[in-house]
C-alpha cells in the first residue's frame, strides 16, 4: 500500500519570497509522483509529474520539484511566489506497474497563503 | 486538449431525493474514470473507479447502492447520489484517464458542489 504525507498544512509566505512545500511518501513498489494545484471551488490542475529520468522536474507556473528516492520525498519549490499562487496544493502518488488502474493516492494538502 | 467537464457545477436538493452528476471527457476517450469526494479543507477521497462497460469498483466504506456509478461510453460517466441526506453534502470531483496506456495522467473535472437540505 502507498501513503503520502504533506508535512505542512499551511504555509504563509510573502510575495516574491521562495517557498517549499514538503511531501513524503511510502511505498513498497516504485511509484509515479505528482503535484496538483486546486484553486477555490475548482478541480485539480497538474503542476508537474515525475515518471523516470532526471530527478529534478519542472512544471507550470515556475514550479519545480525534486525526487529523492533515498528520502522518499518529492518537495515542491518556487523561487519567487505571486499572490496568484495562493491555493491548495496536493502531492499524489500512484504505483508504476502496468497492471495498476491508475488510482492516485493523495496527501492531505497544503494551503499556500501568499501575502502582499 | 484533455478537458473534462462536470454537470451541474452546483446543485441543491432536498433530503430524500436523488441527484445525478455527469462527468464527460470532451476531447479524448477515457477507459477509466474516477470519482472523488472532498470535504471542506480536506483532501480528495477516492470513492470508486469506473471502467467503460463494466461495473464500478468501490473503495472500502463507500456504499455502492447509495452512490450509483455508470460508465456507459468512453466519454461519459455518471454518479447518482440516491436518497440524499445532508451528510452527503460535499464537493464531488471526477477525473478521467485517457485510453492511451502511455498516458500516466488523470485529467480532473471542475467539480460539483452538492448541498442537501
Amino acid at each position: 500500500a502507498q501513503s503520502v504525507t504533506q508535512l505542512d498544512s499551511q504555509v504563509p509566505v510573502f510575495e516574491e519570497a521562495p517557498v517549499e512545500l514538503r511531501c513524503n511518501y511510502s511505498s513498497s513498489v516504485s511509484v509515479y509522483l505528482f503535484w496538483y494545484v486546486q484553486y477555490p471551488n475548482q478541480g485539480l490542475q497538474l503542476l508537474l509529474k515525475y515518471l523516470s529520468g532526471s530527478t529534478l522536474v519542472k512544471g507550470i507556473n515556475g514550479f519545480e520539484a525534486e525526487f529523492n528516492k533515498s528520502q522518499t520525498s518529492f518537495h515542491l519549490r518556487k523561487p519567487s511566489v505571486h499572490i496568484s499562487d495562493t491555493a491548495e496544493y496536493f502531492c499524489a502518488v500512484r504505483p508504476s506497474g502496468s497492471s495498476n488502474t491508475g488510482k492516485l493516492i493523495f496527501g492531505q494538502g497544503t494551503t499556500l497563503q501568499v501575502k502582499p | 486538449g484533455a478537458v473534462v467537464s462536470q454537470h451541474p457545477s452546483w446543485v441543491i436538493c432536498k433530503s430524500g431525493t436523488s441527484v445525478k452528476i455527469e462527468c464527460r471527457s470532451l476531447d479524448f476517450q477515457a477507459t477509466t474514470m474516477f470519482w472523488y469526494r472532498q470535504f471542506p479543507k480536506q483532501s480528495l477521497m477516492l470513492m470508486a473507479t469506473s471502467n467503460e462497460g463494466s461495473k464500478a469498483t468501490y473503495e472500502q466504506g463507500v456504499e455502492k447502492d447509495k452512490f450509483l456509478i455508470n460508465h456507459a461510453s468512453l466519454t461519459l460517466s455518471t454518479l447518482t447520489v440516491t436518497s440524499a441526506h445532508p451528510e452527503d453534502s460535499s464537493f464531488y470531483i471526477c477525473s478521467a484517464r485517457p485510453w492511451d496506456v502511455l498516458t500516466y495522467e488523470q485529467y480532473f473535472g471542475p467539480g460539483t458542489r452538492l448541498t442537501v437540505t
